[in-house]
């Protein structure tokens, strides 16, 4: 079985600032990691991925995140804080042998402050 | 444009009642999946199929029923059974690779389901 577990269901961040979401998952097998993006009323947005290879994995709008073995996690990061990113974030986890189920966690609110 | 339609976007459901929320696709995606989210639970998977004419359960699929008689189509019922129907409904679509990697998957703009 996986699990994922996000740190903070709500965080707040100052326009410039950093942002740094907080994911730890639980698998018996190489995990995929995901992370995807909710703005209100939509449907999810691929960030990124991470498969194999590299461990620092970059994806759109100037997020990144990096795979630890170690100590099981997958945070999402960004230098700098625009007021667009302020939506909803989910990490996400994979099995490849189930193909393309996703397990997904409580998902973590970004709020923007100007 | 290709992507994932789902109607309506608002649906309200009586006692007793079954509902059918619609997804569409013009992918050519072969594998479709239904997601529930409720506030703080992130997304649960309540029926997935990898291939027309064949559907697997997901974690949450008590109350719920799937077809998927054409590939571009997985239209999920909420029915009677299901005690607590409110909550928005994703669907979404992939394409499964050779060698069963994991491709991203592509979501709808989600079904807000409440009950009257």
């Amino acid at each position: 079985a996986q699990s994922v577990t996000q740190l903070g269901s709500h965080v707040s961040v100052s326009e410039g600032a950093l942002v740094l979401l907080r994911c730890n998952y639980s698998s018996s097998v190489p995990p995929y990691l995901f992370w995807y993006v909710q703005y209100p009323n939509q449907g999810l947005q691929l960030l990124l991925k991470y498969t194999t290879g590299a461990t620092l994995v970059k994806g759109i709008n100037g997020f990144e995140a990096e795979f630890k073995k170690s100590e099981t996690s997958f945070h999402l990061t960004k230098p700098s804080a625009h007021m667009s990113d302020a939506a909803e974030y989910f990490c996400a986890v994979s099995d490849s042998a189930a193909g393309n189920k996703l397990t997904f966690g409580g998902g973590t609110r970004v709020l923007v402050k100007p | 444009d290709g992507g994932i339609t789902q109607s309506p976007k608002y649906l309200f459901r009586k006692e007793g009642q079954n509902v059918t929320l619609s997804c569409e696709q013009n992918l050519n995606h072969d594998a479709m999946y239904w997601y529930r989210q409720d506030p703080g639970q992130g997304l649960r998977l309540i029926y997935y199929s990898q291939i027309v004419n064949d559907f697997q359960k997901g974690d949450i699929a008590e109350g719920y029923s799937v077809s998927r008689e054409k590939k571009e189509s997985f239209p999920l019922t909420v029915t009677s059974a299901q005690k607590n129907p409110t909550a928005f409904y994703l669907c979404a679509s992939s394409i499964p690779g050779p060698r069963r990697r994991n491709e991203k998957l592509f979501f709808g703009s989600g079904t807000q389901l409440s009950v009257l």
